[in-house]
């Protein structure tokens, strides 16, 4: 079974600093991991995704991503937040060999962005 | 560019007044998902069609059904929606080949029903 937990369902971060999104999955396969960034009243749009290549991931706007088997996490990074970065972040988990491809998300971080 | 679009963006409607919502993609994506947001939570998968084969989720109530009459196009209809199914609805395609893919899915930018 898949599953996803994201600590903090609220991050508040001055314009500048450090941003940091935990996510922990559980997957009895190999995973394929994704985080998905979703503006108010939009859809979600991709940030990153890992499907086994470089355990270090580079997304859009700055993000990156980094894969630890040993700790089944998915933390998202970014050096510096932007007030544009303020949105809510998901991150989800699906596996090879699904047919479906299903995917399986968390609950979701609120980030918000202090000038 | 090539894209999944839904309408209408904003969709209101009575209790108990049935309602579709419509989803489109350009994508020539074999697989389509709908799923259900509620303020501040995550997406709910409701179905979703591989092909034209029809796969429900287990919880997904019968008040909800889905239509997909070609590649293009998916169809929401919510046959007597309640005020609890006020929601986002959010519709996603994604390639998917024989022994899988990567999931990825791309979403459209979703329909907000509201129920009066």
């Amino acid at each position: 079974a898949q599953s996803v937990t994201q600590l903090g369902s609220h991050v508040s971060v001055s314009e500048g600093a450090l941003v940091l999104l935990r996510c922990n999955y559980s997957s009895s396969v190999p995973p394929y991991l994704f985080w998905y960034v979703q503006y108010p009243n939009q859809g979600l749009q991709l940030l990153l995704k890992y499907t086994s290549a470089a355990t270090l991931v580079k997304g859009i706007n700055g993000f990156e991503a980094e894969f630890k088997k040993s700790e089944t996490s998915f933390h998202l990074t970014k050096p510096s937040a932007h007030m544009s970065d303020a949105a809510e972040y998901f991150c989800a988990v699906g596996h090879r060999g699904s047919t479906l491809g299903r995917l399986y998300f968390g609950r979701g971080t609120q980030l918000t962005v202090w000038p | 560019d090539a894209m999944v679009i839904q309408n209408p963006r904003y969709q209101v409607t009575q209790f108990g007044k049935p309602v579709t919502l419509s989803c489109s993609q350009t994508l020539n994506h074999n697989v389509m998902y709908w799923y259900q947001q509620k303020s501040s939570q995550a997406p709910k998968l409701l179905f979703h069609y591989y092909d034209k084969d029809f796969n429900n989720e287990a919880d997904t109530p019968d008040n909800f059904q889905s239509r997909r009459p070609n590649t293009s196009f998916c169809f929401l209809d919510i046959r007597s929606p309640g005020l609890g199914d006020a929601a986002m609805y959010l519709c996603a395609t994604s390639r998917v080949l024989d022994g899988g893919s990567y999931n990825e899915q791309f979403f459209g930018p979703g329909t907000r029903l509201t129920v009066l």
